[in-house]
């Protein structure tokens, strides 16, 4: 399978505890997304990279949420001293460098539960 | 500011009956529009953009911009179109913002 895969595909952790997800992109696709989603919502765009650039980063976003894309290919989102309200689905998406309508590619996502 | 609304949460419609999922958006300059579809237990992927003008599994979407709509039809509905759909605008910058959803639900 040569989609967007991300990881773990669940994980459940005490509030207070940090996590890190990971995200392998589409190989050739430069730009690389992050989204949460909560029940009964659409996707809500938290940041995006161009290889390994964050050209932006959601307000919404607060200072406990980092993400990073090192070297222009994986990324990794990584939330410290997490709350009741970051639980939520977790979804990673690629494209490629075709401007404005260059179609995203989702994986299946990473559901967190903080208890 | 980029917005995008889906007036419906969910909308049901006898199999063969027309469908029309509802789309509007708020944004100053000329956008990119798109429909995402979510099958169960699938991930989120593309349907149509507004850019190719195609018909995707019978679906169409036009681009009104005096409206600011971009209405997702289909003149026969079928069981297997029952699933997600998020309309999507891509304007600033290359973010991407999704609207809420419309769960469509088609009754054999």
């Amino acid at each position: 399978d040569t989609g967007v895969s991300q990881d773990p595909r669940h994980k459940i952790t005490k509030r207070g505890q940090n996590v890190t997800f990971r995200c392998d992109p589409i190989s050739e696709h430069n730009r690389l997304y992050w989204y949460r989603q909560t029940l009964g919502q659409g996707p809500e765009f938290l940041t995006y990279f161009q290889n390994e650039a964050q050209l932006e980063k959601s307000r919404l976003l607060s200072d406990r949420f980092s993400a990073e894309r090192p070297k222009g290919s994986f990324s990794t989102l990584e939330i410290q001293r997490t709350e009741q309200g970051d639980s939520a689905m977790y979804l990673c998406a690629s494209s490629e460098d075709r401007g404005r309508n260059s179609p995203l590619h989702f994986g299946n996502g990473t559901r967190l539960t903080v208890t | 500011a980029q917005r995008v609304t889906q007036p419906e949460k969910l909308l049901s419609v006898f199999k063969g009956a027309p469908v029309e999922l509802k789309c509007n958006y708020s944004y100053s300059g000329s956008p990119e529009l798109f429909w995402y579809v979510q099958y169960s237990r699938q991930r989120l992927q593309l349907l149509l953009r507004h850019i190719s003008r195609e018909s995707i599994k019978g679906f169409t979407a036009d681009l009104n911009k005096g409206e600011t709509s971009f209405h997702l039809k289909k003149p026969f509905a079928q069981e297997e179109d029952s699933a997600m759909y998020y309309c999507a605008l891509s304007g600033d910058g290359l973010k991407v913002i999704f609207g809420p959803g419309t769960s469509l639900s088609v009754i054999p």
